[in-house]
């Protein structure tokens, strides 16, 4: 079946420094992806989408990388901020809405 | 505008007993979705209901979970009997439509079956 996946479940960076998250998928068929950030006691919140005739988004201090060849996309936090310490997770959505998520890379912060 | 709100935030209960959870998606929304995340592992994808109606049931577990979304409103997902294997947190979801779908999340329920 289709999966999503991450390559690391944990990531530190310092304070200031960008972060770089990771996620493979499966299908090739897949069109559309979104990364979500989940903070402690919350539900996941959307950050940030691309869809396959793309291969770059930007947001603000956000980028998301979508490289079909390999399957592969990527999350880029630019000057990561201790607000940005979170799980983040990476998913498949179909045509209906389903959602196919990647099993997170929490994201630790250092000050 | 209020967002989707789901209780209880923590449920404990013990294992043959039977829970309820309960989900109010963001007013105007048709679409509502249940999801969970069970032990750490990635979050799955439950159902989908478009109004009152079961678009995609797909990933419900077994029998032992009912979902209903009785006049299109808020839903519910019951649990009878609950096993240790259910114990995670559920979440609910809720989008406009499928032409602007992106899913605003609850915070979700905490269900511990002990």
């Amino acid at each position: 079946g289709e999966s999503v996946g991450l390559h690391l479940p944990t990531l530190s960076v310092q304070e200031g420094d960008n972060s770089i998250i990771n996620c493979a998928y499966s299908n090739s068929a897949s069109d559309y992806f979104i990364w979500y950030k989940q903070e402690s006691g919350k539900g996941p919140q959307f950050i940030i989408d691309i869809r396959s005739n793309m291969d770059k988004r930007q947001g603000q201090r956000v980028t998301v990388l979508l490289n079909k060849t390999v399957k592969h996309l990527s999350l880029q936090i630019a000057a990561t901020q201790p607000g940005d310490s979170a799980v983040y997770f990476c998913a498949e959505q179909y045509n209906t809405g389903k959602l196919i998520f990647g099993q997170g890379t929490t994201l630790q912060v250092k000050p | 505008e209020a967002g989707v709100t789901q209780f209880p935030s923590h449920s404990v209960i013990e294992k043959g007993q039977t829970v309820t959870l309960r989900c109010d998606p963001i007013s105007g929304h048709d679409n509502l979705y249940w999801y969970r995340r069970v032990m750490g592992k990635e979050i799955k994808f439950l159902l989908h209901f478009v109004k009152e109606s079961k678009q995609d049931e797909s990933g419900m577990p077994n029998n032992r979970f009912l979902a209903e979304r009785t006049g299109g409103t808020y839903s519910t997902l019951k649990v009878q009997p609950a096993e240790l294997e259910d114990s995670g947190v559920y979440f609910c979801a809720s989008s406009l439509n499928l032409a602007k779908n992106i899913q605003y999340f609850g915070a979700g329920t905490r269900l511990s079956v002990l």
